[in-house]
């Protein structure tokens, strides 16, 4: 199998203030993870593709100063929320390739107070 | 821009009855899956098609690809509560790097 976690899975922050999320894979390696958000009861929005060793791939729309993502290792990737607010509140959701394959993570609740 | 279109967006049946979801784009996908999502967890994958005109079976579970490679669709057979939850369909291009772009999923509700 392969089983990608990611920490913290909920947290809490003042406005203003930068929080990072974890997405690691566990049991593999993976040149390539993918940052989502998701709105309750709504899809997943592709926010970057995250390239280890490389810069990271924003989508359109996405303010890359304001969700910086970071891919040192193979089995480790970052984003943080830059100076966040509570319009930056959302499921934050990475995902890992291996293969033809992607396999989630379980999500990271942010609540910007 | 790809878009899938995934419809219904939102679907209340009772236990017992089937159902079904489709996702439409006028773009060419390589392949095509299907998640099933619960609340505060990340989606889990509940198949992968890739042959245009391919069907595969999941239990009671349907899943369709067109023969296009544009279109899926996701039937349920005789719905439990249990199925209660959100599908997601997600398809994946040539040359974009696993890249997947998601339908806009369909919240299921199973009543018994």
């Amino acid at each position: 199998g392969a089983v990608v976690s990611q920490h913290p899975s909920r947290v809490i922050c003042k406005s203003g203030t930068s929080v990072k999320i974890e997405c690691r894979s566990l049991d593999f390696q993976a040149t390539t993870m993918f940052w989502y958000r998701q709105f309750p009861k709504k899809s997943l929005m592709l926010m970057a593709t995250s390239n280890e060793g490389s810069k990271a791939t924003y989508e359109q729309g996405v303010e890359k100063d304001k969700f910086l993502i970071n891919h040192a290792s193979l089995t480790l990737s970052t984003l943080t929320v830059t100076s966040a607010h509570p319009e930056d509140s959302s499921f934050y959701i990475c995902s890992a390739r291996k293969g033809d394959r992607s396999y989630f993570g379980p999500g990271t609740r942010l609540t910007v107070t | 821009t790809q878009l899938l279109e995934q419809s219904p967006q939102f679907l209340s049946i009772q236990e017992g009855e089937n159902l079904t979801v489709y996702c439409n784009s006028s773009s060419v996908f390589s392949s095509l899956q299907w998640y099933r999502q619960e609340p505060g967890e990340g989606p889990v994958l509940l198949v992968t098609v890739v042959t245009g005109g391919e069907v595969k079976k999941l239990k009671r579970l349907t899943f369709q690809f067109g023969d296009a490679r544009k279109d899926s669709s996701l039937h349920i057979t005789a719905a439990q509560t249990g199925d209660t939850g959100l599908y997601l369909c997600a398809g994946a291009s040539y040359n974009q790097g696993g890249k997947l772009i998601f339908g806009q999923g369909t919240e299921l509700s199973v009543k018994p």
